[in-house]
């Protein structure tokens, strides 16, 4: 089945500091992936949806200076956290589709990255 | 616009006992539902998904969901709960279709603890 791979699963900074998180599709193609911030016991919320070779889509409230998506392949999406301070604490995780095999109406989810800045 | 209500924050149910997760949607279009499991410090499972086929879904790992349109309502299911059910459980409405599709909204969650 389809796989979405993260990276790193978990990581500390230091406030202030930049932190890159990947996203892999693993096995299939996807020219659009979602990224997902999700707070301790709360649930998921849509941050922006990254589209392979443009601009990501950013939902509203979220800073797009501060959160920069890269999506340069059809298996790859980068999110980075720009001078990160401690309120960016989060948990992240991001979702790819299938865009051209059979699983296209279906979502993969990879398994998060646990930012944490000190 | 869509949205999600899942209607219990927690269920507590005992080993071997029926599981009733509640979830209520609204959307403007024939939405497409899913139920997604995450087990701590873990992503996301799908365990079913409605995208206008059978009104009565069925999932992995025993569970099913039945899509009620005049009640608006998604509810999931499990004759039996196993020890390993326990975690949180997410709703989750998407539009159907297009460019739009992935923009999932999920529900606030419903953790499901199970005793022995």
């Amino acid at each position: 089945g389809a796989v979405v791979s993260q990276h790193p699963s978990w990581v500390i900074c230091k406030s202030g500091t930049s932190v890159k998180i990947e996203c892999r599709s693993l096995d299939f193609q996807a020219t659009t992936m979602f990224w997902y911030r999700q707070f301790p016991k709360q649930s998921l919320m849509l941050m922006a949806t990254s589209n392979e070779g443009s601009k990501a889509t950013y939902e509203q409230g979220v800073e797009k200076d501060k959160f920069l998506i890269n999506h340069a392949s059809l298996t790859l999406s980068t999110l980075t956290v720009t001078s990160a301070h401690p309120e960016d604490s989060s948990f992240y995780i991001c979702s790819a589709r299938d865009t051209f095999g059979a699983g296209a109406n279906v979502l993969t989810f990879g398994a998060g990255s646990r930012l944490t800045v000190l | 616009a869509q949205s999600v209500t899942q209607l219990d924050s927690h269920v507590s149910v005992s080993e071997g006992t029926p599981v009733l997760l509640r979830c209520n949607y609204s959307s403007s279009y024939s939405p497409s539902l899913f139920w997604y499991v995450q087990h701590p410090n873990k992503g996301l499972q799908l365990l079913l998904k409605y995208t206008s086929a059978a009104t009565l879904v069925k999932g992995i790992n025993g569970f099913e969901a039945e899509f009620k349109k005049s009640e608006t309502s998604f509810h999931l299911t499990k004759p039996s709960a196993h020890m390993s059910d326990a975690a949180e459980y997410f709703c989750v409405v998407s539009e159907p279709g297009g460019t739009s599709y992935g923009k999932l909204t999920f529900g606030q969650g419903t953790i499901l603890t199970v005793h022995p």
